[in-house]
């Protein structure tokens, strides 16, 4: 059965650098059929993609967060990691990651989330 | 700004049928992009519930079916039961913002 596991410190200060890391077990990160992304929630509100990456580096990002987000993966640990600098209290929220199924239809690109780990709560605080 | 416009809440008794709306644009559900949707019951993770507009994964109730039609697309819920009582995200590709965006969401109550 695939998990997935996410990791990282859950109280940050503004301006600081949030890393997280997912661990993928009962499962190759390197298969060719799916993508691995994050996926975020603040506080009782709603879902809201991060970015995607392929076991070969390919990435998709939310352009909204284009420029404060990188994605990368680690094959040799089944791992894929996510960097959001220069947080704010907007950034608070429950990070998810999950696995990112390429679709088989005319879109070449991933489609839906199949697997998601549990979550963790990530706040930013002076 | 969600792409995707979902009710914020719908609700019905044990054994009712109800179902969820997912509007969208141009960009995304009318351009042919499939639909996909999430339950998340509450302090949970969603999950997968239909994925490409109308498919279900397996241990998935056949209780659940989906659709997909011009802008729009559904979720129903046929013979509601107190442990469908949760929230529901509808997700697709928009290529105006070139990324995946996910519906408002929708509260589901059984009376």
């Amino acid at each position: 059965q695939l998990r997935l596991q996410e990791s990282g410190p859950g109280l940050l200060k503004p301006s600081e650098t949030l890393s997280l890391t997912c661990t993928v077990s009962g499962g190759s990160i390197s298969s060719s059929s799916y993508y691995w992304g994050w996926v975020r929630q603040p506080p009782g509100k709603g879902l809201e993609w991060i970015a995607s990456i392929f076991y070969s580096g390919s990435t998709y990002y939310n352009p909204s967060l284009n420029s404060r987000v990188t994605i990368f993966v680690d094959t040799s640990k089944n791992q894929f990691s996510l960097k959001l600098t220069s947080v704010t209290a907007a950034d608070t929220a429950v990070y998810y990651c999950a696995r990112h199924r390429l679709g088989s239809g005319w879109f070449r690109g991933p489609a839906d989330f199949d697997y998601w780990g549990q979550g963790t709560l990530v706040a930013v605080s002076s | 700004q969600s792409m995707l416009t979902q009710p914020p809440s719908v609700s019905g008794a044990p054994g009712q049928r109800v179902t969820i709306s997912c509007t969208g644009g141009s960009s995304n559900i009318e351009a042919g992009y499939d639909v996909h949707w999430y339950q998340q019951a509450p302090g949970t993770a969603p999950k997968l519930l239909i994925y490409d507009n109308m498919n279900r994964p397996s241990g998935v109730p056949d209780r659940f079916s989906g659709s997909k039609s011009g802008t729009s697309a559904s979720l129903a819920i046929t013979g509601l039961q107190a442990e469908d009582e949760a929230d529901y995200y509808c997700q697709s590709y928009d290529s105006f913002v070139s990324g995946y965006v996910f519906g408002t969401g929708t509260k589901v109550t059984v009376l």
